[in-house]
């Protein structure tokens, strides 16, 4: 079936480096690749979201890649902030159906 | 970016009671509409997709006849809890999907239902 791999359940860094975030699917091949910011008790913010033959997309401090042969999306946050801390997660539609398929998220905490 | 609001932001019922949580796409059409729950510490269960103007369809093991949804425009979808009881208390979030691909997909803040 398909399925949405984020590896990390939790990754705590220190203030001012970059957080790097993995997703990784198989058993389909999604069109795009959409990335949300949730913090508790609210609901999931859209971030990003990354066609299949886009290499990279960036906005402000966030950098999303999307590699077809590892199968694999990377979300990057450079010069992170504590204000950055919250859960991330990866999602996307493929081969035809109708919804979102999620990753678990990423708990990104980070240190001053 | 696109917003969706979702109100109730927060209800407490008394069991046996029906809950009536309304979503708005406020600065876009959506013809697909999503209703979500999330337990503490889960990622989101989609519960039902619904689209404008016809019938939704339920996820496997989502009673239709105890979640109600009803999406009567491209702006407005509701669901009804009904006959609540308090292991239906959770987090409802609804989303909105707008009609040009690549149809980037927004979440509303959410619904906290207590049932007690």
């Amino acid at each position: 079936s398909q399925k949405i791999e984020q590896n990390s359940e939790a990754l705590n860094i220190q203030e001012g480096k970059t957080a790097t975030l993995t997703c990784n699917y198989t058993n389909y091949s999604p069109a795009y690749l959409q990335w949300y910011r949730q913090d508790p008790g609210r609901g999931p913010v859209f971030l990003l979201l990354i066609r299949e033959n886009e290499k990279e997309k960036r906005k402000e401090r966030l950098k999303v890649t999307f590699d077809t042969t590892l199968k694999q999306s990377l979300f990057h946050i450079t010069a992170s902030q504590p204000a950055d801390s919250a859960t991330y997660l990866c999602a996307s539609r493929g081969g035809g159906y109708n919804k979102l398929i999620f990753g678990a998220g990423t708990r990104l905490a980070v240190h001053p | 970016g696109a917003v969706v609001s979702q109100h109730p932001s927060w209800v407490i019922c008394k069991s046996g009671t029906s809950v009536k949580i309304e979503c708005r796409s406020l600065d876009f059409q959506a013809t697909t509409m999503f209703w979500y729950r999330q337990f503490p510490k889960q990622s989101l269960m989609l519960m039902a997709t619904s689209n404008e103007g016809s019938k939704a369809t339920y996820e496997q093991g989502v009673e239709k006849d105890k979640f109600l949804i009803n999406h009567a425009s491209l702006t407005l979808s509701t669901l009804t809890v009904t006959s609540a009881h308090p292991e239906d208390s959770s987090f409802y979030i609804c989303s909105a999907r707008g009609l040009v691909e690549p149809m980037e997909q927004y979440f509303g803040p959410g619904t906290r239902l207590t049932v007690t």
